[in-house]
């Protein structure tokens, strides 16, 4: 059974600073792997998405890496501000296999940042 | 395009009373997925639609809860008999298939208080 943990829970950095996030999942044989912002009551915006092929992705201000082998996964945010507290998490989707099935997504518990003006 | 929909987004209802959840993906998303959300916990997977399909049922998804996505179009997922640890975040979900690259984009959710 897949297992994705983020570490920490919360974290909290001044505004400016760079800062990365980590994610790590039991289970190395994933299609993808997605990181997600999740504002307080809100739904999941999705940030970036990583294919099992891919290394890192790029997106303005952020940046997020993928070693499968490991198992691992950050989410590096370059220039914080305040606008960027939120809660961050991260998911993996399994191998697509011949049939349909293994659609669903393994979250983490999320990481909660605070960016401190 | 307008993303992902949900409605309504906050529902408060009385133990032992029925509630239904409406989605409606993103226009030509072929796949539709929900998943709950309770809080401090992520998002756990409870069930998925190809097209009209239903594919895909969670052993979270007990006998009280049935989804419905009868045109390929729009979901509901219907809780009968609530019950107050129904009490939690419904999050809606779509993607293309796996025409596209399989990120999923989610609504805004729709939470269940039961009292």
């Amino acid at each position: 059974k897949q297992e994705v943990t983020q570490i920490p829970a919360a974290l909290s950095v001044p505004e400016g600073e760079n800062l990365v996030l980590n994610c790590s999942f039991t289970d190395s044989a994933i299609y993808n792997l997605q990181w997600f912002r999740q504002d307080p009551g809100k739904g999941l915006t999705s940030l970036l998405l990583i294919q099992s092929s891919q290394r890192e992705q790029t997106s303005g201000r952020l940046n997020a890496s993928l070693d499968k082998s490991s198992g691992r996964s950050t989410l590096y945010i370059a220039a914080s501000q305040p606008g960027d507290s939120a809660t961050y998490l991260c998911a993996v989707r399994p191998n697509p296999p011949e049939n349909f099935g293994n659609e669903k997504l393994t979250f983490g518990t999320g990481t909660r940042l605070t960016i401190i003006p | 395009d307008t993303g992902v929909s949900q409605d309504p987004r906050h529902k408060i209802t009385k133990r032992g009373q029925n509630v239904t959840f409406r989605c409606d993906p993103i226009s030509e998303h072929n796949r539709l997925y929900w998943y709950r959300q309770t809080l401090g916990q992520g998002p756990e997977f409870l069930t998925y639609f190809q097209n009209e399909a239903q594919l895909e049922k969670s052993r979270l998804l007990s006998d009280r809860f049935s989804a419905e996505r009868p045109k390929g179009s729009f979901s509901t997922l219907e809780i009968q008999r609530t019950e107050q640890g129904d009490s939690a975040m419904y999050l809606c979900a779509s993607n293309a298939g796996r025409t596209n690259t399989g990120e999923l984009f989610f609504g805004e959710g729709s939470r269940l208080t039961v009292l």
